[in-house]
């Protein structure tokens, strides 16, 4: 069964902290990705890789980074966390093959920045 | 650009009833069309997908047909359980393998 993990699904931080956040996906795909998901505002791209040590930005990147050292490990760093940065935060990967492009995803983390 | 609209708000209804929900998109060329569905507490599912015009995907009584002359991929369920409560996402797929999502429609469905 393909699988999609996420470190945490429930993480407490402070504003101003440096938060991690860590996917693994066991299907050898090449395409990672991170989203938020903000109520009414449906799911957000904010980073995503097509290789290791690869990435673009998506819709939203700022106050966001990514690390991907490895092709199964793809890691969503807010450097200096705020209290606008309270959200679901959704991980997902997808092969490079077009015939086989739907994006599997992670049970999701929700961070709260208080 | 690339981008999905869904109707507005929740859906509440009965159970046995008959489930639609609105998609439209926009695109340049033929993108394919994707439902993803969400239950409580979880991540998203693909629920089905549909790659050219005219194709129906279909999937756990769930279906949605690509139409091309009103851009459109509209979700129906003949008849709802109280199981498919869940928050219903359409997509579409364009660029370097990237989803663009509509905002989602609640579903609840009474016993």
């Amino acid at each position: 069964d393909v699988k999609v993990t996420q470190s945490s699904r429930y993480l407490v931080k402070r504003t101003g902290e440096k938060v991690f956040l860590e996917c693994v996906q066991d299907m050898d795909h090449e395409n990672m990705f991170w989203y938020r998901q903000d109520p009414g505002l449906g799911l957000r791209l904010i980073y995503f890789s097509y290789d290791v040590k690869m990435k673009e930005k998506g819709d939203i990147p700022e106050g966001y980074s990514v690390s991907r050292e490895k092709k199964e490990r793809f890691s969503l760093i807010l450097e200096s966390a705020s209290t606008n940065q309270t959200s679901m935060y959704l991980c997902a990967s997808s092969s490079r093959d077009q015939a086989r492009y739907e994006q599997y995803f992670g049970p999701g983390t929700r961070l709260t920045v208080t | 650009g690339n981008s999905v609209t869904q109707m507005e708000g929740p859906v509440t209804l009965s159970e046995e009833a008959f489930l639609t929900i609105n998609c439209t998109y926009t695109a340049t060329g033929y993108p394919s069309l994707f439902w993803y569905v969400q239950y409580p507490g979880e991540g998203l599912q693909l629920l089905l997908k549909a790659t050219k015009a005219d194709d129906k995907g279909s999937n756990k009584g769930f279906e949605a047909t690509y139409r091309k002359e009103t851009t459109s991929f509209h979700l129906e369920k003949g008849s709802v359980q109280v199981s498919d409560s869940a928050v219903y996402f359409c997509a579409l797929h364009y660029g370097n393998n990237r989803l663009a999502f509509g905002k989602g429609n609640q579903v609840v469905v009474i016993p």
